[in-house]
């Protein structure tokens, strides 16, 4: 039982490259979200996903997409990466609405 | 606005000894606090939970105590360890688009550091 794994764990991008984070859980939770953690700004929800073939909003989501084909994956899209998206982002998951949420390693991503 | 945070961004113990970090917390109505410790490099961690009907919770080496007339939450470690190192936050889910989803509110964070 991995929990919750993300690849990559690092990536440095050019202003204008894209690239996609790969989120996944084997707990078989229905619930998943995508944080950005930026320094003083706390986690901030970028999108989420009530279950398999359901993606939403969350409170930044500007520049991103995302897409989970799969219970078991939600993957983060940067379209055209801006030097605004340099930050660490946390894939999470959960059972259901409010329960607790169980992170993932993170990725550290730098755009030049 | 609601929140929720801590007391002290910093805590330095001998190893060995119990470490207590406090949490503040304004919303009179939450009733679920999770306990997260995130180490250099690493996502947060789940340590333990507590919904508002309990005022004690233990985990292994870890427990948490609620006080709901003052709105304060803490987590003790006993027997601090080197491995223990890290930032610890309170967080409430808080539920947002109308219910839709929850966020997590994190508080600002503790920084314990063991001396060894």
């Amino acid at each position: 039982n991995a929990g919750v794994t993300q690849t990559p764990k690092f990536r440095v991008l050019k202003t204008g490259q894209s690239m996609t984070l790969l989120c996944a859980q084997d707990m078989n939770h229905e619930y998943m979200y995508w944080y950005r953690q930026d320094p003083g700004m706390g986690l901030r929800l970028i999108h989420y996903s009530v279950g398999e073939g359901t993606t939403a909003k969350g409170e930044v989501p500007d520049g991103y997409n995302v897409s989970r084909l799969k219970k078991q994956n939600f993957l983060l899209g940067l379209e055209s990466a801006a030097p605004s998206q340099t930050s660490v982002y946390f894939c999470a998951s959960s059972i259901g609405l409010g329960d607790t949420q169980y992170f993932g390693p993170g990725t550290r991503l730098t755009v030049l | 606005g609601e929140s929720v945070g801590l007391h002290l961004p910093t805590l330095s113990v001998q190893e060995g000894d119990n470490s207590i970090i406090n949490c503040a917390y304004s919303n009179s109505a939450s009733d679920y606090f999770i306990w997260y410790k995130q180490e250099s490099g690493k996502g947060p961690q789940f340590i333990i939970d507590i919904r508002s009907n309990m005022d004690k919770r233990q985990g292994q080496r870890v427990t948490v105590l609620l006080n709901k007339t003052v709105k304060h939450l803490s987590l003790q470690i006993a027997a601090t360890q080197p491995g223990d190192s890290a930032v610890y936050f309170c967080a409430e889910p808080k539920a947002i688009f109308g219910g839709a989803t929850n966020k997590l509110i994190f508080g600002t964070g503790t920084l314990l550091a063991v001396q060894p």
